[in-house]
């Protein structure tokens, strides 16, 4: 059974538009959520990382986590072609932090 | 200073041939994992290195095996491997086996099996 559902578009918006990216997860035991970005050929780059309920704010990301819903988001303002790239998120598995499960993907294409 | 530096970028190699990636960080991480990612989906947990020592082998095949000679190197070594196999193998670290810290990715190695 998959932990972390990411539905892996593709999604394209233009520059300048709010992004909104989402997964859910099933295992509540784990409260640790990542977001990375990958562009293509190159390994993760991690953006955000939160814990349990609440919001995280850096830039012009914001990650999100709703516990009673079992929902994570990532918002991107303002967004730029520069953004375009494949964003997973993650959560925390068991034995350390850098266990993570990953959801699919999603692909995110940014116009100019 | 953040990185996670993995060699080689790129390989190929035959399916008889011995080879080993190497992964090295420099910020006094004391986990390190192996990750394989295929074409279009999600990285996938290999092995967990915890304090030099193997923690989590996730049902990897023995032609994959893992080395951890000390807290700044990690090496995965290949031996008799399929064209399956074929992927990007990525390394990460991370502070150490309690959570609230996050894991950082090298660039990774492109394997090709022929």
């Amino acid at each position: 059974q998959k932990e972390v559902e990411q539905d892996p578009g593709p999604l394209s918006v233009p520059e300048g538009a709010i992004v909104s990216l989402n997964c859910t997860y099933s295992n509540s035991a784990f409260q640790y959520f990542m977001w990375y970005r990958q562009y293509s050929r190159k390994g993760p780059e991690l953006l955000m990382y939160t814990y349990s309920s609440g919001n995280k704010e850096d830039g012009r990301f914001t990650a999100q986590v709703d516990k009673s819903s079992k929902y994570i988001s990532l918002f991107i303002r303002d967004s730029q072609p520069s953004d375009s790239a494949t964003y997973l998120c993650a959560q925390e598995g068991k034995g350390s932090q850098g266990n993570l499960i990953f959801g699919k993907g999603t692909k995110l294409s940014v116009k100019p | 200073d953040t990185e996670v530096t993995q060699t080689p970028k790129h390989l190929v190699m035959g399916m008889t041939n011995k080879k080993s990636l190497k992964c090295e960080q420099h910020m006094g991480h004391r986990a390190m994992y192996w990750y394989k990612q295929k074409a279009k989906k999600p990285p996938e947990l290999m092995f967990v290195y915890s304090y030099e020592k193997l923690s989590i082998n996730e049902s990897v095949p023995s032609r994959f095996s893992p080395e951890c000679p000390n807290s700044s190197l990690l090496n995965l070594h290949l031996h008799a491997l399929q064209p399956e196999d074929s992927a990007l193998y990525l390394c990460a670290s991370s502070q150490g086996p309690a959570s609230n810290t996050e894991a950082f990715f090298g660039q990774g190695t492109r394997l090709t099996v022929v």
